[in-house]
């Protein structure tokens, strides 16, 4: 594809709502990223993809949050009983290869989806 | 201080004037990379530097890397309004990981 696709680009939801964020990597991209950013400050890393399988786990704030990726391809980001402290800039990236564990490729970032848990 | 921290946290310079940002880091890396986000949203690869390499540059951009310091330094030469924008420097750590510092927001004055 042209680039890193995430959708939707602003959701706004109530606390204890449960949310979806969709990311479509580049094509041909084995590895998948996703990082939150809060507003001013840097990313903070989630977890990452290599092919299915989510080799680091590490950076998943919560049992809240988790992750999937099917066929390869296609991501989502689940966040249940979503709380305020999860507002946020969600941001996703692939890249073509990457190394054991967390990759050293240039990664390609998504637009990033805007969540606001009022 | 963390992995990856970007100094200075802001800087305003005249526009065609040179800007340099800086990087410090810990733990020992596989490259160091530079980003560049516009609005708070996707973050934009600038340039790559290898752990083995000293210097590297791309257009008005120029990255240089020392790994017995730990650090790095982003410079942007002749600077436009267009470059105004944060700036994040991410290693790649040999352990395996990407970490993101907090970033320099970068503004050029007309």
């Amino acid at each position: 594809g042209a680039g890193v696709s995430q959708s939707p680009s602003n959701k706004v939801t109530e606390k204890g709502k449960d949310v979806e964020l969709r990311c479509d990597p580049i094509s041909g991209h084995t590895a998948l990223y996703w990082y939150r950013q809060s507003l001013g400050q840097g990313l903070e890393f989630l977890i990452y993809f290599q092919g299915n399988s989510a080799p680091d786990k590490s950076g998943l704030p919560s049992d809240r949050f988790s992750a999937e990726r099917t066929g390869g391809s296609v991501s989502t980001l689940t966040i249940q009983r979503t709380q305020q402290e999860d507002s946020a800039v969600y941001l996703c990236a692939s890249s073509f290869w990457t190394t054991k564990r967390g990759g050293s490729d240039t990664q390609y970032f998504g637009p990033g989806t805007r969540l606001t848990v009022l | 201080s963390q992995q990856g921290e970007e100094d200075p946290q802001a800087l305003s310079i005249q526009e065609g004037e040179n800007a340099t940002m800086n990087c410090s880091y810990k733990t020992s890396i596989n490259n160091l990379q530079w980003y560049r986000q516009n609005s708070g949203r996707g973050l934009v690869h600038l340039i790559l530097i290898r752990s083995n390499e000293r210097e590297k540059h791309s257009g008005r951009l120029r990255v240089t890397l020392d790994t017995s310091k730990k650090s790095s330094s982003l410079l942007i030469t002749a600077s436009r309004a267009a470059d105004t924008a944060s700036y994040f420097c991410a290693t790649a750590t040999t352990d395996d990981k990407i970490i993101f510092g907090k970033g320099t927001r970068l503004h050029i004055l007309p």
